[in-house]
């Protein structure tokens, strides 16, 4: 089956410090996702992708996160200055299109901020 | 969305059917039912959806109540690889371009000997 892969899958950065997160969606999705979850809790949104502009976020996705879809296959978050509570896993994920509900979540980039 | 009560923990021995229970009173007539599973801190695994028939696939088969107020999700033959938390998400389906999932506590399974 195919996957969405992600890399690193663990980052560990100096709070302050930008990071980016790499993700290769499955390539023929059209919709990604950005989910995270801070260690014992639950599985957080994010963000969502289409057609190469935000379709959604949440709160906790503020000035300080971005993402962006670079080359066609590549999907990256990007955190421009971090901050300890940023610490946690997260998971990319893409689907098909908008009549096919299954998600595909990678593996996940666990962060951690010093 | 509606919202979703399930079980903290249960067991189930290896080779044994696991029924996961989930209730959803305030389920809408358009909402759909999806199980997803996270196996020790991968990503969240796309188990199985429906609306109000029953549904069946390689991976599980899921009972929706007539009333449509709770469901099962049956793992008909569970292994030690089953150990999980298992999510139950009530959502409308093909809501344009966002569709995300939220995701609640779960159900931690543990499959044992």
């Amino acid at each position: 089956e195919p996957e969405v892969t992600q890399t690193p899958s663990h980052q560990v950065t100096q709070m302050g410090q930008e990071v980016i997160l790499r993700c290769v969606p499955i390539s023929n999705h059209l919709y990604f996702y950005w989910y995270r979850q801070i260690l014992g809790q639950k599985v957080e949104f994010l963000v969502s992708f289409y057609n190469n502009e935000i379709s959604e976020k949440s709160e906790i996705f503020d000035d300080q996160f971005s993402v962006e879809r670079p080359d066609g296959s590549n999907f990256t978050l990007k955190i421009r200055s971090t901050k300890l509570e940023d610490s946690a896993m997260y998971f990319c994920a893409s689907r098909v299109g908008q009549l096919n509900e299954k998600l595909f979540f990678g593996s996940g980039t666990q962060l951690s901020v010093l | 969305d509606a919202k979703t009560t399930q079980p903290t923990s249960m067991d189930c021995a290896e080779g044994r059917a696991a029924n996961l229970p989930c209730n959803h009173s305030t389920i809408s007539g358009n909402e759909y039912v999806y199980w997803y599973r996270q196996i020790h801190s991968q990503g969240p695994q796309y188990i199985i959806h429906g609306l109000k028939n029953n549904e069946t696939n390689e991976m599980a088969s899921l009972i929706i109540t007539e009333d449509r107020k709770s469901s099962t999700l049956i793992l008909p033959h569970a292994t030690l690889r089953d150990t999980a938390v298992y999510y139950c998400i009530v959502r409308v389906a093909n809501t344009g371009t966002a569709s995300k999932l939220t995701f609640g506590t779960g159900t931690r399974l543990q499959v044992t000997l």
